[in-house]
């Protein structure tokens, strides 16, 4: 078990909703990282957190936006949802700030999230 | 942008040494190499890392050439508990982490 945990850990939306998912990242751990994993595919990254500033981005729109929070954990808001948006969201917390070592990253269980 | 390439799977049996190679012809100088597993639904669960030449831990071995445009992933002795998406990932100066696609290993008895 890493200490990383999610929620929800399954969710149902609806084109145009809006979801929040939540990260709690490991004890001790600044920095927390956002990926989409579609089914049979590999995580995309999405954002990266470093002591509650966004410090690197994947290839996603403006409507994919998070937070972090002073204890490190961390949100991912995504609006305006979409059916391509349907995929496992996982959150992963790590000790690496501002370098391009990526370090170990110790990653959640993820929330599924489907859009219909 | 430090992208990466695998193979797409491997097959292998038990007791056998497996070798999983990665290309990632743009990586950083600063950027380690990064090799995660992961099975079905479930998030993916560190490996091993280096920065060049050959690292080993208590499970794998990570060979990295000179110029480390590649690196290979040696699982010795696999178990059918081995079997698995192997992925390696490499950072960019940019913050930007990108896991390669993947690399589904199938240990058979």
């Amino acid at each position: 078990e890493t200490g990383v945990t999610q929620s929800p850990t399954h969710l149902i939306k609806t084109r145009g909703q809006q979801v929040t998912l939540r990260c709690s990242s490991q004890s001790g751990h600044n920095t927390v990282s956002w990926y989409q994993q579609a089914l049979g595919q590999g995580p995309q990254f999405i954002f990266q957190y470093y002591r509650e500033e966004e410090n690197g981005r994947g290839n996603f729109p403006p409507r994919f936006s998070g937070l972090q929070f002073p204890n490190y954990s961390s949100e991912l808001n995504v609006n305006a949802l979409e059916l391509d948006d349907s995929a496992l969201y996982l959150c992963a917390s790590s000790l690496v700030g501002f370098t391009t070592n990526t370090g170990e990253l110790f990653f959640g269980e993820g929330s599924r999230l489907t859009v219909l | 942008l430090a992208k990466t390439t695998q193979p797409i799977s491997m097959d292998s049996y038990e007791g056998q040494e497996v070798n999983i190679t990665c290309s990632h012809n743009n990586i950083a100088t600063n950027d380690y190499i990064t090799w995660y597993q992961q099975f079905p639904s479930q998030g993916p669960r560190f490996i091993i890392q280096g920065y060049k030449t050959k690292v080993t831990n208590e499970v794998a071995s990570l060979f990295i050439p000179a110029d480390r445009k590649s690196s290979t992933l040696s699982l010795p002795r696999v178990s059918l508990s081995d079997t698995a998406v192997y992925y390696c990932l490499v950072g960019d100066n940019f913050n930007k982490f990108y896991f390669g696609s993947g690399t589904k290993l199938n240990v058979k008895p």
